[in-house]
């Protein structure tokens, strides 16, 4: 399968606790997001990243938030202290720099949390 | 800041019906997308839309744009219960970044 992976697809956790998701997208796809969605609503923009550098973060993105991509290929995605608001789905999706006529996004099947 | 909104948030179709969602947004971009999401699964692209007037078809869905209404349309022809799912647009906004903003959904349900 060469699609964008995510790994936990499913994360239960006490609040307070801290949590990491990683995600993998499509190989050489230069473009990496993440997003969050809640129940009933559209994901929302969390993060991006072209090859390792963090373009962009939203204010969504407390300072509990965390997102990194060392070598430009996985990315990670932290949170620290987490609190019940937190509870999403997190998605990550990837798309190639090259062409850009399209910039279509590839989403992961997401890694769900829940915050007890 | 840019807003996208969508209508109906839920359609109950009967089976051979047609119908159509819109997609309204707030802000010029320079494309449009459709996905499709299945309950508790991730999105799965549908069409991509680039200039006004741009028409994409694929089986029973149709996506249209027009950049000068800021509007766009998925119209469904003669639904089939398969087609149940929730679907949403989304704009490209933020210049390089290609971020994506994304309306509330519409919950599609087909009845038999």
């Amino acid at each position: 399968d060469t699609g964008v992976s995510q790994n936990p697809r499913h994360k239960i956790t006490k609040r307070g606790q801290n949590v990491t998701f990683r995600c993998d997208p499509i190989s050489e796809h230069n473009r990496l997001y993440w997003y969050r969605q809640t129940l009933g609503q559209g994901p929302e923009f969390l993060t991006y990243f072209q090859n390792e550098a963090q373009l962009e973060k939203s204010r969504l993105l407390s300072d509990r938030f965390s997102a990194e991509r060392p070598k430009g290929s996985f990315s990670t995605l932290e949170i620290q202290r987490t609190e019940q608001g937190d509870s999403a789905m997190y998605l990550c999706a990837s798309s190639p720099l090259r062409p850009a006529l399209y910039n279509e996004q590839f989403f992961g099947p997401g890694t769900r949390l829940t915050v007890l | 800041e840019l807003k996208v909104e969508q209508n109906p948030l839920f359609l109950s179709m009967q089976e051979g019906k047609n119908y159509t969602i819109y997609c309204n947004y707030s802000t010029t971009s320079d494309r449009l997308y459709w996905y499709r999401q299945d309950p508790g699964k991730s999105l799965e692209s549908l069409f991509v839309l680039l200039s006004n007037g741009a028409v994409k078809q694929e089986g029973r869905l149709m996506a249209s744009l027009d950049t000068k209404a800021r509007l766009s349309t998925l119209h469904i022809t003669a639904a089939v219960h398969d087609l149940s799912a929730t679907y949403f647009c989304a704009v490209a906004y933020g210049g390089a970044t290609n971020k994506l903003i994304f309306g509330t959904g519409t919950l599609l349900a087909v009845q038999p």
